[in-house]
Parts: structure tokens; C-alpha cells; sequence
């Protein structure tokens, strides 16, 4: 079993405010990191996939960050707004292609 | 493009029964990985099929099977039912195995009484 660990387990943030979260992961074997949103009874949605050292993506107001040499990957969400309130999981690939999760941030955002 | 659909998307079980899930994949999508979701435990992976082979295999219990058809459908099995293995089963499909995306259906809810 891989460990995955996310931080921090939950966020509350006001509407506007720009936020982050930690994903680390071991920095062995490494292939490829996903982040997923997962809001209530929905399915995951994928948010992005990393596979470089140094890799950084954006999706609108969301971004992430990779380091796979230390093991760590970080996502910011800039201004976040009340439809932005939901789980944010990443997940570890190592070259099995098994997705390896962590437990997620759950993020609440409030007018 | 329709998405990744399960059926059925709620199930409740007695104890020691059977029960198989289904998933059927994007159109064009050769893998299809299945996942438990407990409160407790967050998203676990039970395993990986492509080409209609098991390719990867979590750390459960035998009594969690699949398998894939050539139209790369997806069953998992789960016999001898136990109360802990009331969880939402997430089944996800990619292009191919590797870093594409993985792309999660609605999930099947299963309770066990």
C-alpha cells in the first residue's frame, strides 16, 4: 500500500479568498499524479494528470505544481467561489497504473 | 459522448450473498479500473482490466473478482458478503492503461445488512 497523505483533511474559506492544498507521495517509482474535485453525489471529475518533474498546470482558476523528487504536489485555487465547495483528491500512479488515493481536502466555500 | 455508466446504482445484500456490478466504459476506452470507497478508508483500487485481463490487483480478498469482455464491459463479483464491504463501488475508464485519465462513473452504492 503506497501512502498518499493530503493536507490539510478540511478547508473552510470565504467566497474570494485564494486558496491551497498539499498532496505527498513517495518519490520512488514514480509515474504520473492525478487530481480529481469530487463534489456530493457526483462522480470524480479529473482536474489534471502530471507526469514531470516540475510540471505545472492551470485550469482557469485552479493550478497545480509537481515535484517528484521530493514528492509533493500542490493545487491553488485563486478567488475561490461557493461552486468551488467540494473534495479535491490526488492520487499517485506508480508504473502498475494503479491509482493510489489519498484521503482528500474537503473544502467548503461560503458567500 | 455518453460517460462512463454503472449499473445498478443502489444494492442492499444480506450477509454471505453474492453480488455482481456492472460497468460499461466510454466508447473506445480499453481499461477499466474498479475502486471502494468507505468513510473510513477514502478510495481504494481493487483492479485493472485490459484486453479482457486483469492486469493489477489491490490488496483485497479473493471473494472480490471481475473481469472484462471483449466490448470492454466490466463485471465485479463479490461473494460470501460481509457487513464491511458496504461501500460505493466506483468503476473508471481510460483510453489505455498509463497517466491517460481515468474517467469515473456515478458509482454503485452497495449496503449489506
Amino acid at each position: 500500500i503506497l501512502n498518499v497523505e493530503q493536507s490539510p483533511q478540511s478547508l473552510h474559506v470565504q467566497e474570494g479568498d485564494s486558496t491551497n492544498f498539499t498532496c505527498s507521495f513517495p518519490s520512488s517509482n514514480f509515474y504520473a499524479l492525478h487530481w480529481y474535485r469530487w463534489e456530493t453525489a457526483k462522480s470524480p471529475e479529473a482536474l489534471f494528470v502530471m507526469t514531470l518533474n516540475g510540471d505545472e498546470k492551470k485550469k482557469g482558476r485552479i493550478s497545480a505544481t509537481l515535484n517528484t523528487k521530493e514528492g509533493y504536489s500542490y493545487l491553488y485555487i485563486k478567488g475561490s467561489q461557493p461552486e468551488d465547495s467540494a473534495t479535491y483528491l490526488c492520487a499517485f500512479m506508480n508504473s502498475g497504473y494503479a491509482l493510489n488515493f489519498g484521503k482528500g481536502t474537503s473544502l467548503l466555500v461560503t458567500p | 459522448k455518453a460517460g462512463v455508466t454503472q449499473t445498478p446504482r443502489y444494492l442492499i445484500k444480506t450477509r454471505g450473498q453474492q453480488v455482481t456490478l456492472s460497468c460499461s466504459p466510454i466508447s473506445g476506452h480499453r481499461s477499466v479500473s474498479w475502486y471502494q470507497q468507505t468513510p473510513g478508508q477514502g478510495l481504494q483500487f481493487l483492479f485493472e482490466y485490459f484486453s479482457e485481463t486483469q492486469r493489477n490487483k489491490g490488496n483485497f480478498p479473493g471473494r472480490f473478482s471481475g473481469r472484462q469482455f471483449s466490448n470492454s464491459r466490466s463485471e465485479m463479483n463479490v461473494s460470501t458478503l460481509e457487513l464491511g464491504d458496504s461501500a460505493l463501488y466506483l468503476c473508471a475508464s481510460s483510453l489505455d492503461p498509463g497517466p491517460d485519465t481515468q474517467y469515473f462513473g456515478p458509482g454503485t452504492r452497495l449496503t449489506v445488512l
